[in-house]
């Protein structure tokens, strides 16, 4: 079975520019949750999708966004980047959501 | 408040020596569960293991066993006879079955060093 996929694992973008994250959920797995890790703040929950919606959301400004699409792959969108933007960003999927929780390899973002 | 406490920012050990990494949590869910994880330096969060509230019975795999204790709000982990592939950054996370179910709370993590 194929794990969680995140696409691209490295980027550079520069202050003021937008991303599009991508993660492909392991087959079967209907939530996907975002996590962003940098030294200083840790591992951080953005926000969490089942089944297209979005069910949870962490203390993040409306910069940043997401989506879930009907085979369960999620993007996030980082809009107006900046310097503390910069971070390891971390796609969990499971099941239902209280299950195990399955993390892919990430993707590390740095904004110049 | 959901909390998460690992209060070990870094252990030293030597291999073969057994280490504990410790997690105290703190949640008014009843029902909840408990996560660790193991962070090598690629990245990657690698799942260990999960159990829920109801499910205090400890739990042993290989060299590795974790001890639940309600009483203590405690999810402690332990790796018995280390080695240098277990040096990582390690993870205890909580997460809830209410109304942030699928959000994990993470606490900072603890560094261990397994030198040979």
């Amino acid at each position: 079975k194929a794990g969680v996929t995140q696409t691209p694992r490295y980027l550079i973008k520069t202050r003021g520019q937008q991303v599009t994250l991508s993660c492909s959920p392991i087959s079967g797995h209907r939530s996907v949750s975002w996590y962003q890790q940098t030294p200083g703040q840790g591992l951080q929950f953005l926000f969490e999708y089942f089944s297209e919606t979005q069910r949870n959301k962490g203390n993040f400004p409306g910069r940043f966004s997401g989506r879930q699409f009907s085979n369960s792959r999620s993007e996030m969108n980082v809009s107006t980047l900046e310097l503390g933007d910069s971070a390891l960003y971390l796609c969990a999927s499971s099941f239902t959501g209280s299950g195990e929780q399955f993390f892919g390899p990430g993707t590390r973002l740095t904004v110049l | 408040a959901q909390k998460v406490t690992q209060a070990q920012t870094e252990i030293s050990v030597v291999e073969k020596e057994d280490v504990t990494l410790d997690c105290v949590y703190e949640t008014r869910d009843t029902t909840y569960y408990l996560f660790w994880y193991k962070q090598p330096p690629s990245g990657e969060l690698v799942f260990l293991i999960r159990r829920n509230s109801f499910d205090e019975q400890n739990e042993i795999s290989g060299r590795y066993s974790w001890n639940f204790q309600k009483s203590t709000s405690s999810f402690n982990f332990t790796i018995t006879a280390s080695q240098v592939v277990d040096s990582a950054v390690y993870f205890c996370a909580l997460s809830e079955a209410g109304s942030t179910l699928g959000r994990l709370y993470f606490g900072r993590g603890t560094q261990l060093t397994v030198w040979p």
